[in-house]
């Protein structure tokens, strides 16, 4: 039973373009979570979805970031006309129920905007 | 808003020494709390997950402690080891489950 895989590990974007980040939740997990992370601080919440559904985006940027979870495949998280302070660890958790259950963290995907 | 906060930011001991991370949240209505392991660079690991009927739970060398009416809980590591060097983090999950992080207590343990 894999754990929650994210891909890729490490992603290089130049300021203007199109970031991609994937999240594969672990078998049976209906539930995606998608923090940010940047130096030396904690992670941020961003998003909550389940399956095609957006949840909570509260801690999303209002323009340029997007998250979906379709029927079939990953979760995206899609960041669109870069900028270097987009810089940061992204780290998707996938969890079975909503509620008192315990999340699981993927190895996170580094963004750098050069 | 749920605010979480870790004290002490960093901390360094010698090996052997036993110790305590804070975390205190300002919302009570918590769901569960979560202690979590992050290595330089690396993804989290979960430690202990306390639910919000608890007051304690137990992993090994790590026992967690959970008091929700004062929105406070403590990580204690027995008999600290040069490996257990890290950074600590507690999350506190409301209704969705979405987790509301502290800034993480980066603990260096000396030979």
């Amino acid at each position: 039973n894999a754990g929650v895989m994210q891909n890729p590990r490490h992603l290089v974007r130049r300021r203007g373009q199109e970031a991609r980040l994937r999240c594969s939740p672990m078998k049976g997990h209906s539930h995606v979570y998608w923090y940010r992370q940047l130096p030396e601080e904690g992670l941020k919440f961003m998003v909550y979805l389940q399956k095609e559904n957006i949840i909570d985006e509260s801690g999303m940027p209002k323009e340029r970031f997007s998250a979906e979870f379709p029927k079939e495949g990953p979760s995206i998280l899609r960041i669109q006309q870069v900028v270097r302070g987009d810089s940061a660890a992204y780290f998707c958790a996938s969890s079975h129920y909503r509620g008192n259950t315990e999340a699981f963290f993927g190895q996170g995907t580094r963004l750098t905007v050069v | 808003k749920q605010e979480v906060t870790q004290i002490p930011a960093a901390l360094s001991v010698p090996e052997g020494e036993n110790l305590v991370l804070n975390c205190s949240f300002t919302d009570s209505a918590i769901y569960n709390l979560q202690w979590f392991r992050q290595d330089p660079g690396k993804g989290l690991t979960s430690l202990l997950l306390i639910q919000s009927s608890q007051r304690e739970q137990t992993s090994g060398r790590l026992n967690a402690s959970l008091d929700k009416s004062s929105g406070r809980s403590t990580l204690y590591i027995a008999a600290s080891q040069p490996g257990d060097s890290a950074t600590y983090l507690c999350a506190v999950s409301g209704g969705n489950n979405d987790m509301r992080f502290g800034a993480g207590t980066r603990l260096t343990v000396k030979p």
